[in-house]
């Protein structure tokens, strides 16, 4: 299946300062790429998403970004606020046929310092 | 709206038990599927549904059935439970499918001793 490694593990920002994860994958076909914020006790929330054929996508404080020749994407949010603190998981789909599964990074724990 | 509902939220098996996880969703969504959190290992595909009466492996499908009678339910069986499937389990439901646009319930925390 699809390698998706995430990066870094944990993350620490003071509030108001920009926060920056990357994930990197192996199926260079692979079409579409999601991030999901996930809340203590709570189950994964998507916040952005993004299909191949487009190089960055904003809503707000949030964007993401895209290099499909080097393999990588990146979730990017500016100017934090302390309920930005949460674990935030990238995850790839691949391009086969019938491709329902999506491959999920391990995960980065993001904390805001007010 | 209540989205997606899993019960219970906790739960605690002997080894060889068996039980059901269930999970609801009142938005009409075709797809669902069932995911397994573990630390350190991200979220991983169990078993997924198209509509009802459709059901298909995932990544990790071994010790795990499923079925799908109605749009609304999902429910997760485990045969023969197996200290292996100490996780957090999460259903998920979907508009579209492709496993695009997931909406998550809030998970069920299952330890086998």
């Amino acid at each position: 299946g699809e390698n998706v490694e995430q990066h870094p593990s944990t993350l620490s920002v003071q509030e108001g300062d920009s926060a920056v994860i990357k994930c990197t994958y192996s199926d260079s076909a692979s079409n579409y790429f999601p991030w999901y914020k996930q809340e203590l006790g709570k189950g994964p929330q998507l916040i952005i998403d993004i299909r191949s054929n487009v190089g960055e996508k904003k809503d707000q404080r949030i964007a993401v970004t895209l290099n499909k020749t080097a393999k990588h994407f990146s979730l990017h949010i500016t100017e934090t606020q302390p309920e930005d603190s949460a674990v935030y998981f990238c995850a790839v789909r691949p391009a086969q046929t019938g491709a329902n599964n999506l491959f999920f990074g391990t995960g980065t724990r993001l904390t805001v310092i007010p | 709206n209540a989205g997606v509902t899993q019960t219970p939220k906790f739960q605690v098996l002997k080894t060889g038990q068996s039980m059901t996880l269930q999970c609801a969703q009142d938005m009409n969504h075709e797809y669902m599927s069932w995911y397994r959190q573990d630390p350190g290992m991200g979220l991983r595909l169990i078993h997924y549904s198209v509509g009802a009466g459709i059901t298909d492996q995932g990544e990790v499908p071994n010790g795990y059935n499923v079925s799908r009678s109605t749009t609304e339910d999902f429910p997760l069986r485990l045969l023969s439970a197996a200290p292996s499937q100490t996780s957090v389990y999460f259903c998920a439901s979907s508009p579209g499918g492709w496993g695009e646009k997931l909406f998550f319930g809030s998970g069920t925390q299952l330890s086998v001793l």
